[in-house]
């Protein structure tokens, strides 16, 4: 059962545009979530998150949304750079109880020069 | 810092072998997580470490296998006996507490293993 879903095996975009990276989630239970960047033979590292009391948070060209009654969130980049491809994880975890987070399958994410 | 240390980077071996994955942590860190990457099931929590003590191993398959953490600064996934379907990237990660403001995880370069 996949709690935290990426629809989107891939996405490509041209580069000084707005890439939007989806994720759904199904456990209502869940109160934060993060993003994580993965480029290849390396591990992922961590890009934004959002906590559930909140429906955006920015940082710098990243910005991630939260719709809390769709329980979907997003990950918007603009403008979109060459160096942004790679796979993007998004994760969904609890501010209390276990520790664990809970990841998407990733969406690679392709910018085109 | 040197961030976290994971070997052998690639492993191959065939089935029915014992194959052991090694993690050192941040030095500081206070828990440990594994996890395997595969296509079908993305970035999945085998098991995670507070202060060496495993806290939740619900994520690990099955009996084969077994993870320790004998030391703040070394644990290890092992396999045994590895089967085919347990080929996919390892990765190790590790945390400074559970404080969400920036606590976040930090995870090693992964280890690919291939059973053949």
């Amino acid at each position: 059962d996949q709690q935290v879903k990426q629809n989107s095996p891939s996405l490509s975009v041209q580069e000084g545009r707005i890439s939007i990276l989806n994720c759904d989630y199904t456990n209502s239970m869940f109160d934060y979530f993060l993003w994580y960047k993965k480029y290849p033979a390396e591990g992922p590292t961590f890009l934004i998150s959002i906590s559930s009391i909140k429906d955006k948070n920015e940082d710098g060209r990243f910005t991630v949304f939260l719709n809390k009654s769709a329980k979907h969130l997003s990950l918007h980049i603009v403008p979109s750079q060459p160096g942004d491809s790679a796979v993007y994880f998004c994760a969904a975890t609890f501010t209390s109880g276990t520790y664990k987070y809970i990841f998407g399958t990733g969406t690679r994410l392709k910018v085109l020069a | 810092d040197a961030g976290v240390i994971q070997s052998p980077r690639h492993e191959v071996t065939e089935m029915g072998q014992e194959v052991t994955l090694r993690c050192k942590p941040i030095s500081g860190h206070d828990y440990l997580f594994w996890y395997r990457q595969t296509m079908m099931r993305g970035l999945e929590l085998l098991i995670y470490f507070n202060n060496n003590v495993p806290i939740d191993d619900s994520g690990m398959p099955e009996d084969r296998f077994s993870a320790k953490m004998p030391n703040a600064s070394f644990s290890t996934l092992k396999i045994q006996p590895s089967e085919p379907r347990d080929s996919a990237v390892y990765f190790c990660a590790s945390s400074l507490g559970r404080d969400y403001a920036g606590n976040e995880q930090f995870f090693g370069p992964g280890t690919r293993l291939t059973v053949l």
